[in-house]
């Protein structure tokens, strides 16, 4: 069965403090690798699409990476607004299936 | 665009009720998801469609879950009747291509059975 593990739970940090959030998965057939955001009482924001290991993507203060068994998402100095949960996903043919998410909470 | 849209935001009904959810996905957008979030499962697909025909019901609970796509445009979940473990946020989402799943999802109907 297909599984999709991410680490920490929750994850507290200090405005500036860079950390990164992991991705392990188990899967046959991977198509792909995706982050989402979520905010509270809202529906995930997609934020990377990873195909291939060495494969990398940056948008702002976020950089994903995959390998062949998991993905980093790192941020680099977050500010609060970075707060959120972040979900990481994985395709097989054409279902999407996600793993339960890191709360990340940036405090000022 | 309005991105996706769903309604109502909030439902809270009687155990034994019939619920209907509904969805109007990005226009150009040729498959559309339903999915359920909750704390302990997390999100799960219950079904998806790909140019209005549904392809994979497999997450589908139970029978008293159906769901319909129409048209293009509108999309529904319906379960009846509702039961108090049905109680999650669902989350509609479109993609402009079933191979291509970054997929834009709606802000969620909060559902509440009593």
């Amino acid at each position: 069965e297909d599984q999709v593990t991410q680490s920490p739970e929750a994850l507290r940090l200090q405005e500036g403090e860079s950390s990164s959030l992991n991705c392990s998965y188990t899967v046959s057939g991977l198509r792909g690798l995706f982050w989402y955001r979520q905010d509270p009482g809202k529906g995930p924001e997609f934020l990377f699409t990873l195909y291939s290991a060495g494969e990398e993507k940056e948008k702002e203060r976020l950089k994903a990476t995959l390998t062949k068994k998991e993905s980093f998402l790192h941020i680099t100095a977050p500010k609060p607004e970075d707060s959120a949960t972040y979900l990481c996903a994985v395709q097989v043919a054409y279902k999407l299936s996600f793993g339960a998410g890191t709360t990340v909470t940036v405090r000022a | 665009d309005a991105g996706v849209i769903q309604s109502p935001r909030h439902e809270v009904t009687e155990m034994g009720q019939e619920v209907t959810l509904r969805c109007k996905p990005i226009s150009g957008h040729n498959s559309l998801f339903w999915y359920r979030q909750t704390m302990m499962r997390g999100l799960e697909l219950l079904i998806y469609f790909n140019n209005n025909v549904p392809i994979d019901d497999s997450g589908m609970p139970e029978d008293r879950f159906s769901a319909k796509m129409p048209n293009a445009s509108f999309s529904t979940l319906k379960i009846q009747p509702s039961e108090p473990r049905d109680s999650a946020v669902y989350f509609c989402a479109s993609s402009s291509h079933l191979a291509n799943t970054e997929a834009f999802f709606g802000q969620g109907t909060r559902l509440t059975v009593v």
